[in-house]
């Protein structure tokens, strides 16, 4: 069965702190995302790897920083938490897409950490 | 302006009522998704479509790559049913667009 999992479900934060979101998986798939969801928005894209040490920008990167350092795991940095970015932080992953024929895989979803920056 | 529209964008029905909740995009897709949320966060996939039709159970989903557009419908709806129902857009590579969603209740 496979399982994405996030490091919390609910996390309070002051405005300021660093805060560290983490997402592990464990279907060894190669390309992970990270995803902010705000009413009225639906998901919006922060950040993706499709590679252990590899990153690229979403949508909305501005305030986030992240790393994968191993392939299951991928971690989401808000180096200085604002009240701006009190949300719902959904991680996800695939597996690679690169190959013909191969490209439709759907992405396995965590469950969610709600972040509140007071 | 958003590349995936999705009406309504909340729905309130009787238990048993037919449901149809519809997706339209604007860009070329290699698939659509129909993705299931429940309260509290968690999201599952439901369907998987580039082309045609799909039936699991009470839902089936259709799509018209011509109109770029699909409907997800929901037969005898049941009170568990209640979550939002998001689509999603892959655009070739890795990315993803997603609407932003449907809340749908089902009452009893």
């Amino acid at each position: 069965d496979v399982k994405v999992t996030q490091s919390s479900r609910y996390l309070v934060k002051r405005t300021g702190e660093k805060v560290f979101l983490e997402c592990v998986q464990d279907m060894d798939h190669e390309n992970m995302f990270w995803y902010r969801q705000d009413p009225g928005l639906g998901l919006r894209l922060i950040y993706f790897s499709y590679d252990v040490k590899m990153k690229e920008k979403g949508d909305i990167p501005e305030g986030y920083s992240v790393s994968r350092e191993k392939k299951e795991r991928f971690s989401l940095i808000l180096e200085s938490a604002s009240t701006n970015q009190t949300s719902m932080y959904l991680c996800a992953s695939s597996s690679f897409s690169g190959r013909a024929g191969k490209n439709q895989e759907t992405q396995y979803f965590g469950p969610g950490t709600r972040l509140l920056v007071l | 302006k958003n590349e995936v529209e999705q009406s309504p964008q909340n729905l309130t029905a009787q238990e048993g009522e037919f449901i149809t909740i519809n997706c339209s995009y604007s860009v070329g897709i290699s698939a659509l998704h129909w993705l299931q949320q429940h309260p509290g966060g968690g999201i599952v996939s439901l369907f998987m479509l580039s082309s045609g039709k799909k039936k699991h159970g009470r839902l089936i989903a259709t799509i018209n790559i011509q109109e770029k557009h699909s409907s997800l419908h929901i037969t005898a709806s049941h009170p568990r049913d209640s979550a939002v129902y998001i689509c999603a857009v892959r655009i070739g590579g890795n990315q993803f667009y997603f609407g932003t969603g449907t809340s749908l209740t089902v009452i009893p």
